[in-house]
């Protein structure tokens, strides 16, 4: 089955610079990709999506970026601010079905 | 529009007792989802409906677990009974095919079983 894992489980960036978080999927017949944005006690945001079609998609201040040879994608974030200190999945579907989500990076940015 | 609306926000129950946990998707969206989020497991797909009929229950943990989703507007997610390894935030999320894979996700119910 699907597995969605990531590189680091906590990030800490300094307020200006530029976040990259990093994924990786199992499934190889995963064709459709999303970053969610989860602040605490909310529940998870869309930030951007990507199809397999594709291999980069910009968003505002974010890009994704995906490499289908190696199953990796990554989230960049530019001029990262105290607003974007959150947790941030990635998750794969095939078809838009059975989400599956890794567990998370903590992204915390520091003054 | 409000957005997708769960409830109770909290749930603190007792082993054995049954929890009911209700969603009301985004009017007009005709594919809704239940998740469960904990820090061991992350966030996993429970089941999913489309048009009000269910899917995919393969993600359901075991028959303790049942959702039904009666109209297009609500969902129930009911564990009974229920067991203390149940304490999790359990999300509803719901999504417009026609406009993509985009879901939408509720504020979640953090339930405890003690």
């Amino acid at each position: 089955g699907e597995s969605v894992g990531l590189h680091l489980p906590t990030l800490s960036v300094q307020e200006g610079d530029n976040s990259i978080i990093n994924c990786a999927y199992s499934n190889s017949a995963s064709d459709y990709f999303i970053w969610y944005k989860q602040e605490s006690g909310k529940g998870p945001q869309f930030i951007i999506d990507i199809r397999s079609n594709m291999d980069k998609r910009q968003g505002q201040r974010v890009t994704v970026l995906l490499n289908k040879t190696v199953k990796h994608l990554s989230l960049q974030i530019a001029a990262t601010q105290p607003g974007d200190s959150a947790v941030y999945f990635c998750a794969a579907s095939f078809y838009g079905q059975n989400f599956v989500f890794g567990p998370g990076t903590r992204l915390s940015v520091l003054p | 529009d409000a957005g997708v609306i769960q409830s109770p926000r909290h749930e603190v129950t007792e082993m054995g007792q049954e929890v009911t946990l209700r969603c009301k998707p985004i009017s007009g969206h005709d594919y809704l989802f239940w998740y469960r989020q904990t820090m061991m497991r992350g966030l996993e797909l429970l089941i999913y409906f489309n048009n009000n009929v269910p899917i995919d229950d393969s993600g359901m943990p075991e028959d303790r677990f049942s959702a039904k989703m009666p109209n297009a507007s609500f969902s129930t997610l009911k564990i009974q009974p229920s067991e203390p390894r149940d304490s999790a935030v359990y999300f509803c999320a719901s999504s417009l095919r026609a406009s993509g894979y985009e879901q939408y996700f509720g504020p979640g119910t953090r339930l405890t079983v003690t």
